[in-house]
């Protein structure tokens, strides 16, 4: 399964954006890369899936890089409710349905 | 509509005794995959299971085992339980299988071993 780094923490403040980034320079062709965030005391949450092509849904937007060595996750304005561990993973494709977590990125917003 | 179920929420067991947990998966979803989480080690990979068969397994010893039925429902169970074996432990459900799909979470089962 292809490796993903990310810093293990960032700050924001409430109502501004929040940049999160991985990078994932062994990402082969057909992976995919996702997004999920788990929140205290609760199960992971998906929040955004992509291949190459940017993608938007109500939760987040992901950005990938054209090489797609890395991506970046897109919180517009962050909330309290945000404030959640966030993991970027590649699936292994193939029909199976296997995710990797990592430590992911604590993000912590302030009010 | 309902998301993934998983019963019971909590379970207290003593060392050497045996654990089953139930994982109800999204109506549809035919992929139910279970992971264990733990302070030390995170999130980790358990099993996958698609149309009642075993398609991926993770690096935990045999005492972890599953199965899921015909209606996609699925069971784990954990034999001769040790100390290490307190975990929160979650499932997720899938459509299908593949990279490109979505899964769902449960709640997650909160074991703890005595």
């Amino acid at each position: 399964d292809a490796k993903t780094t990310q810093p293990n923490s960032m700050e924001s403040n409430e109502e501004e954006p929040v940049h999160l980034p991985c990078n994932h320079s062994t990402i082969s062709g057909t992976d995919y890369i996702h997004w999920y965030r788990q929140l205290p005391s609760q199960g992971p949450e998906y929040v955004i899936h992509g291949l190459t092509s940017n993608v938007n849904n109500r939760m987040a937007s992901l950005a990938i890089a054209e090489d797609r060595k890395s991506s970046t996750l897109i919180l517009h304005r962050a909330t309290l409710r945000d404030a959640a561990v966030y993991y970027c993973i590649l699936p292994r494709g193939g029909g199976f349905q296997k995710l990797v977590f990592g430590t992911g990125t604590r993000l912590l917003v302030s009010p | 509509k309902a998301g993934v179920t998983q019963t019971p929420r909590y379970l207290i067991k003593t060392r050497g005794q045996q654990v089953t947990l139930s994982c109800s998966p999204i109506s549809g979803h035919r992929s139910v995959s279970w992971y264990q989480q733990t302070p030390g080690q995170g999130l980790q990979f358990l099993f996958e299971y698609f149309s009642e068969t075993q398609r991926n397994k993770g690096n935990f010893p045999g005492r972890f085992s599953g199965r899921q039925f015909s209606n996609s429902r699925s069971e784990m169970n954990v034999s001769t339980l040790e100390l290490g074996d307190s975990a929160l432990y979650l499932c997720a459900s899938s459509l299908v299988a593949g990279g490109g799909t979505e899964a769902f979470f449960g709640q997650g089962t909160r074991l703890t071993v005595v």
